[in-house]
């Protein structure tokens, strides 16, 4: 059971824009920053966002991110093949003083 | 260009140790906290452990609080990850990872504990 709670799937088609959601609580993504990585099939992890909306260079301006109180949301438009992934959110937690992540969401392009 | 290698990981009984091991090129390693993030295979991600720039503060995961320690090098650019008392949950690749927000990741090591 994580922490910071995502949908385990999300899907569109080549073209759609999806969002994928990300539900915390006040020690953690009410408090901090929120970061969004992405881990295509069978390679390391890369920082897709940071700072809740913040995007290192080289990411395309199709993915963004944002957050409102306890949740955070990544919206990825004119989805792509090659955006087929496993997304997830991260955050410190003031509680636990450590970092928590989503469960991960498995982007699915039909 | 930023490099990530870790290494150190195999292949343990429970109950046992392994020393891992992460070098960092391409950013001022002295600069940044430092973590280790590991992925238990066909699993999410999970922090295990931080570490401040000059190794003043650490935090951990409680599931490794009393069995795993952090320290690193900073005249050898080097992260370290010391395995206590080894179980079978921890089974996973550890990765390396710099600053606030993880922004870089290596390869990682896989650390499988089984009799």
């Amino acid at each position: 059971q994580s922490v910071l709670t995502q949908p385990p799937s999300a899907s569109g088609t080549p073209g759609q824009r999806v969002t994928i959601s990300c539900s915390g609580s006040s020690s953690n993504i009410g408090s901090n920053i929120v970061n969004w990585y992405q881990q295509l099939p069978g390679t390391a992890p890369k920082l897709l966002i940071y700072s809740n909306n913040q995007r290192p260079s080289g990411v395309p301006d199709r993915f963004s991110g944002s957050k409102s109180g306890t949740s955070a949301s990544l919206a990825i438009s004119g989805l792509q093949s090659e955006d087929e992934a496993d997304y997830y959110c991260a955050a410190w937690d003031d509680s636990l003083n450590g970092w928590v992540f989503g469960g991960g969401t498995k982007l699915t392009v039909l | 260009e930023v490099q990530l290698v870790e290494s150190g990981g195999g292949l343990v009984q429970p109950g046992g140790s392994l020393r891992l091991s992460c070098a960092a090129s391409g950013f001022i390693f002295s600069n940044y906290w430092m973590s280790w993030v590991r992925q238990a295979p066909g699993k999410g991600l999970e922090w295990v452990a931080n570490i401040k720039q000059d190794g003043s503060e650490k935090y951990y995961v409680d599931s490794v609080k009393g069995r795993f320690t952090i320290s690193r090098d900073n005249a050898k650019n080097s992260l370290y990850l010391q395995m206590n008392s080894l179980r079978a949950e921890d089974t996973a690749v550890y990765y390396c990872a710099p600053g606030d927000n993880f922004d870089y990741w290596g390869q990682g090591t896989l650390v499988t504990v089984s009799s």
